[in-house]
């Protein structure tokens, strides 16, 4: 099955820095990539997602990459604000998931 | 807005109990998916159901089955619940079937004493 590895499981950053989170998966056959986002409280709500034919997805302050020969994806956060402050979540066709990182945007 | 509620927030059970956790969505969708999430360990698919009467087994199915008798109910069961199960449980939908974004409930957190 599908294996899908996330980092960092904490991120710090300053407000109005740019910040990172990266995923690689197992299964070549896998073309559905989602970014979550998870506040207290709440469940995760999907914020941007990619699918295998495309390279690079932007939607203001939040792009995905994907590179499918090294199997890998991340999501960039540029211009970071407070409201940022939550648990990301990778997914490889939306049903296997990472483990998650707690983005701490500091003031 | 798509819509997914789920039963209860909080939820407190002892160990032995059968626990009925369920899970409704207002968007006519046809799949439905339970997960559960640990610290540490992110989203764990449980069981997803593409149709009514119809169940697919995830990740970790032991201890829990499911139900789907109407499109828009998907119910998870603890036969016997144990205290391995304490967890925040999130159900989820998604349309159309294949690799599209699932809408996830609020989740409920059951501790099992």
């Amino acid at each position: 099955g599908e294996n899908v590895e996330q980092h960092p499981s904490t991120l710090s950053v300053q407000e109005g820095d740019s910040a990172v989170i990266k995923c690689t998966y197992s299964d070549s056959a896998s073309n559905y990539f989602p970014w979550y986002k998870q506040e207290l409280g709440k469940g995760p709500q999907l914020i941007i997602d990619i699918r295998s034919n495309v390279g690079e997805k932007k939607d203001q302050r939040i792009a995905v990459t994907l590179n499918k020969t090294a199997k890998h994806f991340s999501l960039h956060i540029t211009e970071t604000q407070p409201e940022d402050s939550a648990v990301y979540f990778c997914a490889a066709n939306g049903l296997t998931f990472g483990k998650g990182t707690h983005l701490i945007i500091q003031p | 807005d798509v819509k997914v509620t789920q039963s209860s927030r909080y939820l407190v059970k002892r160990t032995g109990e059968k626990v009925f956790l369920e899970c409704v969505q207002d968007m006519d969708h046809e799949n439905m998916f339970w997960y559960r999430q640990d610290p540490g360990l992110g989203l764990r698919l449980i069981y997803f159901s593409y149709d009514v009467k119809m169940k697919e087994k995830g990740d970790i199915p032991e201890g829990y089955s499911v139900s789907r008798e109407k499109k828009e109910r998907f119910s998870l069961i603890l036969e016997s619940a144990s205290t391995n199960q304490t967890s925040m449980y999130l159900c989820a939908s998604s349309f159309p079937a294949g690799a599209y974004e699932q809408y996830f409930g609020p989740g409920t957190r059951l501790t099992v004493t």
